[in-house]
C-alpha cells in the first residue's frame, strides 16, 4: 500500500518557539493532505484540509496563523505551529489522499510536547 | 454535516472468538464511503476494511467482514478467529462528498488469551 511519512515523530519545545512537522507522501502524489489532531483517548480531530499550490482549508475553530500549513508539491505538506504553547502538546497525525480510491493514508503522528 | 456514532467504548473478545464491532453514520450525501480503521498503542492508524455506499455486497478482508445495512446507516466490523494482535482501538469512519473523513469516537477491542 502507499506509504505516508512524518517527521519528527517525537518533538519537545519550549513555550513561544516554532515547530515544524513534515508529512511525505513517499510512492505517490498526492494533491490533498490532511492534517489531524488527537487527544489522548479520543478520536481524531480534522484541522486542515491541504492541497498543492493553494491555500489550506481550515476546520472551524482551528486558528490559521497559529497553524500554518504548507503544500509545496505533491509529496510534501508541513504544519507549523507557531508561538506554541502547553496546550498545543497533542499528538498530530497527517494522511495523504490517493485520488483513484477515494482512500486516505496516514503518517504514524508526532507527537509534541510543549513545555 | 456527516457524523459517526461508535456506541461501544469498550469490548472485550476471547481469542479465536468472534467479535462484532457497531457504528452508525449519517450524511446527507448519495456517493460516500465507510472505513474501518485500526490504530495499536504504536497510534499508527491502519486501514482494515473499506466499503463504498454503491455496492450492496458486504466487503470482506480475510477475518474481517462488515455488515453494511445501507438503509439503517448502519456499518458494523465482525471480526472472526480474534487474535492478540487484533486488541487496538477501531475508529468507523465516513467520507462523504467532499472527501473529508470523519471519525467516531472509537472502541477499544481487549483480546483475552
Amino acid at each position: 500500500g502507499a506509504v505516508v511519512s512524518q517527521h519528527p515523530s517525537r518533538v519537545i519545545c519550549k513555550s513561544g518557539t516554532s515547530v515544524k512537522i513534515e508529512c511525505r507522501s513517499l510512492d505517490f502524489q498526492a494533491t490533498t493532505m490532511f492534517w489531524y489532531r488527537q487527544f489522548p483517548k479520543q478520536s481524531l480531530m480534522l484541522m486542515a484540509t491541504s492541497n498543492e499550490g493553494s491555500k489550506a482549508t481550515y476546520e472551524q475553530g482551528v486558528e490559521k496563523d497559529k497553524f500554518l500549513i504548507n503544500h509545496a508539491s505533491l509529496t510534501l505538506s508541513t504544519l507549523t505551529v507557531t508561538s506554541a504553547h502547553p496546550e498545543d502538546s497533542s499528538f498530530y497525525i497527517c494522511s495523504a489522499r490517493l485520488p483513484s480510491y477515494n482512500e486516505q493514508f496516514f503518517g504514524p503522528g508526532t507527537r509534541l510536547t510543549v513545555l | 454535516a456527516q457524523t459517526v456514532t461508535q456506541s461501544q467504548p469498550e469490548m472485550s473478545v476471547q481469542e479465536a472468538e468472534t467479535v462484532t464491532l457497531s457504528c452508525t453514520y449519517d450524511t446527507s450525501e448519495s456517493d460516500y464511503y465507510l472505513f474501518w480503521y485500526k490504530q495499536p498503542p504504536s497510534r499508527q492508524m491502519i486501514l482494515v476494511i473499506r466499503q463504498e455506499a454503491y455496492k450492496q455486497q458486504n466487503a470482506t478482508e480475510n477475518r474481517f467482514s462488515v455488515n453494511f445495512q445501507k438503509a439503517a446507516k448502519s456499518f458494523s466490523l465482525k471480526i472472526s478467529d480474534s487474535q492478540l494482535g487484533d486488541a487496538a482501538m477501531y475508529f468507523c469512519a465516513l467520507s462523504g462528498g467532499y472527501q473529508k473523513v470523519t471519525f467516531g469516537i472509537g472502541t477499544k477491542l481487549q483480546v483475552i488469551p
